[in-house]
């Protein structure tokens, strides 16, 4: 079956650090590779997608692009502020059912 | 538009007993997945329902089971409930049935004694 991995947090950046956090990934077929956020006490939001490779997926000051030949996706920000401190997670899907990895989190300081 | 709504949001039950968590989606999906997290497991895939039928199914027993009614909100069932259990049970739904842009609700926290 489909697998995700990234990288293992907790990751600790200073304000208007770079943020780079890996993510590779196993599947069959032609996945979509995502990016949610989870924050303290809330459930997982959307942060971007890409559904083809080299897609690149933004928002927010965020950005992966789809490598197929690499297998990867991993999520970039040139300058993090406290506001970003959450748990994000990669992830795959095809069809309603999504693989997700095991969660890195995030924390910013001042 | 209200977002994905869980019921209750905290359940604390002893093992051996059984659960019912309850999913209202936003209006209009009609798809409605269930997530399991944990601490070491991560995010796992319980399973998947659209028109209400299950479509797809993560690995886990059959202590698990869900429905979804008419008006697409859900339902999933624990038997037997174990310590293991315990976990921040999500719900997410989604406007398409093929669609992986799924919007989550805030989770169920249920703890197992």
């Amino acid at each position: 079956g489909d697998s995700v991995t990234q990288m293992e947090g907790p990751v600790t950046l200073s304000e208007e650090a770079f943020l780079t956090i890996n993510c590779t990934y196993t599947a069959t077929g032609y996945p979509s590779l995502f990016w949610y956020v989870q924050y303290p006490g809330e459930g997982l939001q959307l942060l971007l997608k890409a559904t083809k490779a080299d897609d690149k997926g933004s928002n927010k000051g965020f950005e992966a692009t789809y490598r197929k030949e690499t297998t990867s996706f991993h999520l970039e920000k040139g300058s993090v502020q406290v506001s970003d401190s959450a748990v994000y997670f990669c992830g795959t899907g095809t069809a309603s059912k999504l693989t997700f990895g095991t969660g890195t989190r995030l924390q910013v300081t001042l | 538009k209200a977002g994905v709504t869980q019921t209750p949001r905290y359940l604390i039950k002893t093992r051996g007993q059984q659960v019912t968590l309850s999913c209202s989606p936003i209006s209009g999906h009609r798809s409605v997945s269930w997530y399991q997290q944990t601490p070491g497991q991560g995010l796992q895939f319980l399973f998947e329902y659209f028109s209400e039928t299950q479509r797809n199914k993560g690995n886990f027993p059959g202590r698990f089971s869900g429905r979804q009614f008419s008006n697409s909100r859900s339902e999933m069932n624990v038997s037997t409930l174990e310590l293991g259990d315990s976990a921040l049970y999500l719900c997410a739904s989604s406007l398409e049935d093929t669609s992986y842009e799924q919007y989550f609700g805030p989770g169920t926290r249920l703890t197992v004694t």
